[in-house]
């Protein structure tokens, strides 16, 4: 069965330092991954996705993420976070392409500090 | 773009009566929505992939009875919960699949049974 792993329920860091998010997947076939952020009570917002092709995604507002296979992981980084980054990130795991479900992690809260 | 929208974002209703959320796709077709629940500092719960056209498929656990979907049109699924109690309470968040686009959500709607 899918299923999706975000080791860190909740992470702080300061303002300016690097950020990565973990995120482990179990998936039969070759996965589709994503990862969305989500500012309280709103909706999601796309930050990027892997579907093929170079393991290393770029993603908006400066985020990117990579794709390891062997160890089955799609972390999320960012070189410098910002007071605004501040959100719940969560990743998903789909069959995108059949039209199927996506299956989410349990989501990681970043809080960032002055 | 890929752009979906939901009505309404919040919503406060007695207990005993239904509810119905609107899940729109602008600017595209969608022969394939989601909706999922959301419980206050938690992940995304897939509760039923609503099909263009014919019954919508729910997750284990969901009582279909209770969690109407209709999916009447390429661009419209709607959730109506009925005869709603304080316990169904929650955020609910639909999506809709767009080819090359990934997962479209939208903005979400807070529903309060009192």
């Amino acid at each position: 069965a899918q299923s999706v792993t975000q080791p860190d329920i909740h992470i702080t860091v300061s303002e300016g330092a690097s950020l990565e998010l973990r995120c482990n997947y179990s998936y039969g076939a070759t996965p589709y991954l994503f990862w969305y952020v989500q500012s309280p009570g709103q909706g999601l917002q796309l930050l990027l996705k892997y579907f093929s092709g170079d393991t290393l995604v770029q993603g908006i507002k400066g985020f990117e993420a990579e794709f390891k296979r062997s160890q089955s992981s799609f972390n999320l980084r960012k070189p410098s976070v910002h007071w605004s980054d501040a959100a719940e990130y969560f990743c998903a795991v789909g069959d995108y392409n059949q039209g199927g479900k996506l299956i989410f992690g349990q989501g990681t809260e970043l809080s960032v500090k002055p | 773009g890929a752009v979906v929208s939901q009505h309404p974002s919040r919503v406060i209703c007695k207990s005993g009566t239904s509810v119905k959320i609107e899940c729109r796709s602008l600017d595209f077709q969608a022969t394939t929505m989601f909706w999922y629940r959301q419980f206050p500092k938690q992940s995304l719960m897939l509760m039923a992939t609503s099909n263009e056209g014919s019954k919508a498929t729910y997750e284990q656990g969901v009582e279909k009875d209770k969690f109407l979907i209709n999916h009447a049109s390429l661009t419209l699924s709607t959730l109506t919960v009925t005869s709603a109690h304080p316990e169904d309470s929650s955020f609910y968040i639909c999506s809709a699949n767009r080819k090359n686009y990934g997962y479209t959500f939208g903005s979400g709607t807070r529903l309060t049974v009192v």
